[in-house]
């Protein structure tokens, strides 16, 4: 069975442009979260979508948005980027809430904004 | 307020040797959740175990094994006779339910586990 899939592996970007990161949920599996991770600040939870509804979101600003489509693939896209976005993002599955069954997580994008 | 502590920031052991992560949670709620998931540097996190607030056993498998306490608000990690392979960071969460069918998620800030040959 395969596992879950981040593309790209790496990201490099410029301060002010976007970027969009695709996840790909272990097969079967409907809800997709996000999460950032930083040296400083940890495991962040951005969002969860669970049959291409939002139905979870966590305190990033607007700059930070997701969505998911039929096939339970997601794309995660920050714009404006700032230096500070610079992490690794993770993308975790669940065949339900992931909060609460637990989740597995993809190998993560990282990426580093100049 | 929902919080997870993890205090030992890093840790190192000789192979081998037994080890004791520890976790300590803050929640007001009756009902949640603890899991643990160990992070290689290949950088996924990998779902170790979770645990629902109403089953206190403690749980053991393979080398690893976890201890429980509502008391104390604590929900421990050892690994026994620790290998090479066992070197990670190891987080430690906490999940509990926001009433609108949706769950809060917070993870620890993590113990990096060095396992010296």
């Amino acid at each position: 069975k395969a596992g879950v899939t981040q593309t790209p592996r790496y990201l490099i970007k410029t301060r002010g442009q976007q970027v969009t990161l695709s996840c790909s949920p272990i097969s079967g599996h409907r809800s997709v979260s996000w999460y950032q991770q930083t040296p400083g600040q940890g495991l962040q939870f951005l969002f969860e979508y669970f049959s291409e509804t939002q139905r979870n979101k966590g305190n990033f600003p607007g700059r930070f948005s997701g969505r998911q489509f039929s096939n339970s693939r997601s794309e995660m896209n920050v714009s404006t980027l700032e230096l500070g976005d610079s992490a690794l993002y993770l993308c975790a599955s669940s065949s339900g809430q992931g909060a609460y069954y637990g989740y597995t997580f993809g190998s993560g994008t990282r990426l580093t904004v100049v | 307020a929902q919080k997870v502590t993890q205090a030992q920031t890093e840790i190192s052991v000789v192979e081998k040797e037994d080890v004791t992560l520890d976790c300590v949670y803050e929640t007001r709620d009756t009902t949640y959740y603890l899991f643990w998931y160990k992070q290689p540097p290949s950088g996924e996190l990998v779902f170790l175990i979770r645990r629902n607030s109403f089953d206190e056993q403690n749980e053991i498998s393979g080398r690893y094994s976890w201890n429980f306490q509502k008391s104390t608000s604590s929900f421990n990690f050892t690994i026994t006779a620790s290998q090479v392979v066992d070197s990670a960071v190891y987080f430690c969460a906490l999940s509990e339910a926001q009433g609108s069918g949706t769950y809060k998620y917070i993870f620890g800030t993590g113990t990096r586990l060095k396992v010296l040959a």
